[in-house]
Protein backbone atom coordinates (compact mmCIF):
# COMPACT_ATOMS: atom_id res chain seq x y z
CA UNK A 1 0.00 0.00 0.00
CA UNK A 2 1.59 3.48 -0.98
CA UNK A 3 2.57 5.59 2.24
CA UNK A 4 3.98 9.09 2.40
CA UNK A 5 7.09 9.21 3.27
CA UNK A 6 9.64 11.24 5.09
CA UNK A 7 12.89 12.53 6.20
CA UNK A 8 14.65 12.87 8.57
CA UNK A 9 12.76 11.13 11.23
CA UNK A 10 14.69 13.06 14.15
CA UNK A 11 16.12 16.48 12.71
CA UNK A 12 18.25 18.36 16.02
CA UNK A 13 19.44 22.17 15.45
CA UNK A 14 20.95 25.07 16.80
CA UNK A 15 18.20 27.87 17.13
CA UNK A 16 18.71 30.35 14.25
CA UNK A 17 19.50 27.59 11.85
CA UNK A 18 18.27 26.83 8.98
CA UNK A 19 16.09 23.37 8.45
CA UNK A 20 14.87 21.70 5.53
CA UNK A 21 12.31 18.56 6.07
CA UNK A 22 11.48 16.32 3.37
CA UNK A 23 8.58 14.33 2.35
CA UNK A 24 7.49 12.54 -0.78
CA UNK A 25 4.36 12.29 -0.85
CA UNK A 26 1.81 9.57 -2.49
CA UNK A 27 2.68 9.31 -6.48
CA UNK A 28 -0.92 10.11 -7.45
CA UNK A 29 -1.73 12.49 -5.03
CA UNK A 30 -2.15 16.26 -5.80
CA UNK A 31 -2.42 18.14 -2.67
CA UNK A 32 0.16 18.29 -0.51
CA UNK A 33 -0.17 19.70 3.56
CA UNK A 34 2.36 20.29 6.42
CA UNK A 35 0.80 20.11 10.03
CA UNK A 36 2.71 20.17 13.34
CA UNK A 37 2.11 18.60 16.51
CA UNK A 38 3.90 20.42 19.62
CA UNK A 39 4.28 17.99 22.27
CA UNK A 40 1.19 17.33 24.25
CA UNK A 41 -0.75 19.80 22.06
CA UNK A 42 -2.74 19.22 18.92
CA UNK A 43 -2.25 18.59 15.63
CA UNK A 44 -2.28 22.09 13.59
CA UNK A 45 -2.31 23.04 10.34
CA UNK A 46 0.66 25.10 8.76
CA UNK A 47 -0.09 25.43 4.93
CA UNK A 48 -1.68 23.28 1.70
CA UNK A 49 -0.16 23.55 -2.08
CA UNK A 50 -1.66 22.23 -4.74
CA UNK A 51 -0.55 22.87 -8.37
CA UNK A 52 2.47 24.80 -7.76
CA UNK A 53 1.64 27.16 -4.92
CA UNK A 54 0.14 27.88 -1.89
CA UNK A 55 -3.67 27.58 -1.27
CA UNK A 56 -3.84 27.95 2.09
CA UNK A 57 -1.58 29.04 4.93
CA UNK A 58 -2.13 29.71 8.56
CA UNK A 59 -0.73 32.10 10.70
CA UNK A 60 2.02 29.93 12.07
CA UNK A 61 3.17 30.15 8.61
CA UNK A 62 5.13 33.00 8.43
CA UNK A 63 8.25 34.40 6.32
CA UNK A 64 10.14 31.95 7.96
CA UNK A 65 8.71 29.24 6.59
CA UNK A 66 8.59 27.89 2.80
CA UNK A 67 7.18 25.33 0.89
CA UNK A 68 8.52 23.68 -2.54
CA UNK A 69 8.20 20.62 -4.90
CA UNK A 70 11.34 20.98 -6.75
CA UNK A 71 10.42 17.69 -8.71
CA UNK A 72 7.66 15.45 -9.25
CA UNK A 73 8.43 13.15 -6.02
CA UNK A 74 9.35 15.23 -3.51
CA UNK A 75 7.49 18.12 -1.22
CA UNK A 76 9.74 20.14 1.14
CA UNK A 77 8.88 22.52 4.22
CA UNK A 78 11.67 24.89 5.16
CA UNK A 79 12.20 26.93 7.90
CA UNK A 80 14.44 29.88 7.76
CA UNK A 81 15.95 30.79 10.86
CA UNK A 82 14.83 28.08 13.80
CA UNK A 83 13.48 29.58 17.21
CA UNK A 84 13.11 27.40 19.97
CA UNK A 85 8.92 27.19 19.99
CA UNK A 86 9.40 25.82 16.36
CA UNK A 87 10.18 22.19 18.17
CA UNK A 88 7.66 20.12 17.60
CA UNK A 89 6.32 16.71 15.53
CA UNK A 90 6.20 17.99 11.70
CA UNK A 91 4.05 15.32 9.92
CA UNK A 92 3.05 15.93 5.62
CA UNK A 93 0.01 14.67 4.11
CA UNK A 94 -1.26 14.13 0.67
CA UNK A 95 -4.98 13.48 -0.77
CA UNK A 96 -6.01 12.80 -4.13
CA UNK A 97 -9.44 13.45 -5.56
CA UNK A 98 -10.93 11.98 -2.29
CA UNK A 99 -11.04 14.03 0.88
CA UNK A 100 -8.98 12.01 3.47
CA UNK A 101 -5.60 12.86 3.61
CA UNK A 102 -3.20 10.22 4.42
CA UNK A 103 -0.20 11.60 6.69
CA UNK A 104 3.06 10.38 6.70
CA UNK A 105 5.08 8.82 9.85
CA UNK A 106 6.61 12.66 10.73
CA UNK A 107 9.96 14.19 11.63
CA UNK A 108 10.66 15.60 15.30
CA UNK A 109 12.55 18.73 15.29
CA UNK A 110 14.84 19.87 17.76
CA UNK A 111 15.60 23.41 18.22
CA UNK A 112 18.36 23.67 20.72
CA UNK B 1 -14.64 29.48 13.91
CA UNK B 2 -14.58 25.89 13.16
CA UNK B 3 -13.71 23.78 16.13
CA UNK B 4 -13.68 20.42 17.43
CA UNK B 5 -14.17 18.66 20.89
CA UNK B 6 -12.91 15.83 22.17
CA UNK B 7 -14.07 15.50 26.12
CA UNK B 8 -12.32 13.11 27.21
CA UNK B 9 -8.61 12.98 27.88
CA UNK B 10 -8.67 9.07 28.63
CA UNK B 11 -10.83 6.14 27.63
CA UNK B 12 -10.48 2.94 29.49
CA UNK B 13 -12.54 0.02 28.77
CA UNK B 14 -11.74 -4.02 28.82
CA UNK B 15 -11.23 -6.56 25.63
CA UNK B 16 -14.26 -7.53 24.62
CA UNK B 17 -16.67 -4.56 25.74
CA UNK B 18 -17.81 -2.36 23.38
CA UNK B 19 -15.83 1.48 22.47
CA UNK B 20 -16.69 4.93 22.37
CA UNK B 21 -14.54 7.89 21.74
CA UNK B 22 -16.50 10.98 21.54
CA UNK B 23 -16.59 14.26 19.01
CA UNK B 24 -18.36 17.27 19.22
CA UNK B 25 -17.39 19.89 16.04
CA UNK B 26 -18.78 23.52 15.21
CA UNK B 27 -18.50 24.18 11.45
CA UNK B 28 -20.18 27.73 10.01
CA UNK B 29 -20.64 25.02 6.55
CA UNK B 30 -21.45 21.54 6.35
CA UNK B 31 -18.85 19.49 7.83
CA UNK B 32 -16.43 16.91 6.56
CA UNK B 33 -15.22 14.18 9.52
CA UNK B 34 -13.01 12.39 10.13
CA UNK B 35 -11.08 9.90 12.43
CA UNK B 36 -7.14 9.38 12.81
CA UNK B 37 -5.58 6.85 14.63
CA UNK B 38 -1.62 7.25 16.35
CA UNK B 39 0.19 4.61 17.79
CA UNK B 40 3.17 5.37 19.70
CA UNK B 41 6.07 6.97 17.56
CA UNK B 42 3.78 6.58 13.87
CA UNK B 43 1.73 9.25 12.28
CA UNK B 44 -1.45 9.59 11.51
CA UNK B 45 -3.48 6.76 10.52
CA UNK B 46 -6.75 7.41 8.81
CA UNK B 47 -9.72 5.31 9.67
CA UNK B 48 -12.53 6.50 8.52
CA UNK B 49 -14.91 9.31 6.91
CA UNK B 50 -17.73 10.94 6.55
CA UNK B 51 -19.27 13.05 3.82
CA UNK B 52 -22.43 12.61 2.73
CA UNK B 53 -25.07 9.94 2.99
CA UNK B 54 -25.36 7.58 5.64
CA UNK B 55 -25.14 8.62 9.34
CA UNK B 56 -23.27 5.20 10.16
CA UNK B 57 -19.96 5.10 8.61
CA UNK B 58 -17.40 1.86 8.61
CA UNK B 59 -13.93 2.24 8.61
CA UNK B 60 -10.69 0.30 9.13
CA UNK B 61 -9.74 -2.39 11.91
CA UNK B 62 -13.83 -2.90 12.21
CA UNK B 63 -14.67 0.53 13.70
CA UNK B 64 -17.42 3.13 12.91
CA UNK B 65 -18.64 6.23 13.66
CA UNK B 66 -22.14 7.70 13.46
CA UNK B 67 -22.94 11.68 12.61
CA UNK B 68 -25.37 13.23 14.30
CA UNK B 69 -26.28 16.55 12.66
CA UNK B 70 -28.74 18.04 15.11
CA UNK B 71 -26.04 17.23 18.11
CA UNK B 72 -23.06 18.25 15.99
CA UNK B 73 -21.31 15.05 17.21
CA UNK B 74 -19.53 12.41 15.48
CA UNK B 75 -18.51 9.60 17.98
CA UNK B 76 -16.12 6.67 17.16
CA UNK B 77 -17.35 3.37 18.08
CA UNK B 78 -16.36 -0.55 18.07
CA UNK B 79 -18.68 -3.04 19.58
CA UNK B 80 -15.98 -5.37 21.01
CA UNK B 81 -12.35 -3.88 21.49
CA UNK B 82 -9.07 -5.50 21.28
CA UNK B 83 -5.73 -4.61 23.66
CA UNK B 84 -4.38 -3.98 20.30
CA UNK B 85 -6.45 -0.48 19.88
CA UNK B 86 -5.04 0.85 22.77
CA UNK B 87 -3.62 4.40 20.85
CA UNK B 88 -4.22 7.79 20.80
CA UNK B 89 -7.51 8.87 18.52
CA UNK B 90 -8.01 12.06 16.89
CA UNK B 91 -11.19 13.46 15.57
CA UNK B 92 -11.24 16.03 12.85
CA UNK B 93 -13.03 18.06 10.73
CA UNK B 94 -13.19 20.28 7.45
CA UNK B 95 -15.61 23.14 7.10
CA UNK B 96 -16.16 22.05 3.00
CA UNK B 97 -17.30 25.59 2.06
CA UNK B 98 -14.07 27.28 2.16
CA UNK B 99 -11.13 25.55 3.29
CA UNK B 100 -9.28 22.52 2.69
CA UNK B 101 -7.46 22.63 6.29
CA UNK B 102 -8.79 20.07 8.98
CA UNK B 103 -9.11 20.95 12.50
CA UNK B 104 -8.00 18.65 14.70
CA UNK B 105 -9.48 17.76 18.33
CA UNK B 106 -6.84 17.26 20.92
CA UNK B 107 -6.94 13.64 21.23
CA UNK B 108 -8.25 10.80 23.33
CA UNK B 109 -5.89 8.35 24.48
CA UNK B 110 -8.01 4.86 24.06
CA UNK B 111 -6.61 1.78 26.79
CA UNK B 112 -7.45 -1.61 26.29
CA UNK B 113 -7.08 -3.99 29.54
CA UNK B 114 -6.98 -7.60 28.79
Amino acid sequence: EPEVTQTPSHQVTQMGQEVILRCVPISNHLYFYWYRQILGQKVEFLVSFYNNEISEKSEIFDDQFSVERPDGSNFTLKIRSTKLEDSAMYFCASRSSGWEQFFGPGTRLTVL
Amino acid sequence: AQSVAQPEDQVNVAEGNPLTVKCTYSVSGNPYLFWYVQYPNRGLQFLLKYITGDNLVKGSYGFEAEFNKSQTSFHLKKPSALVSDSALYFCAVRDMRNTDKLIFGTGTRLQVFP
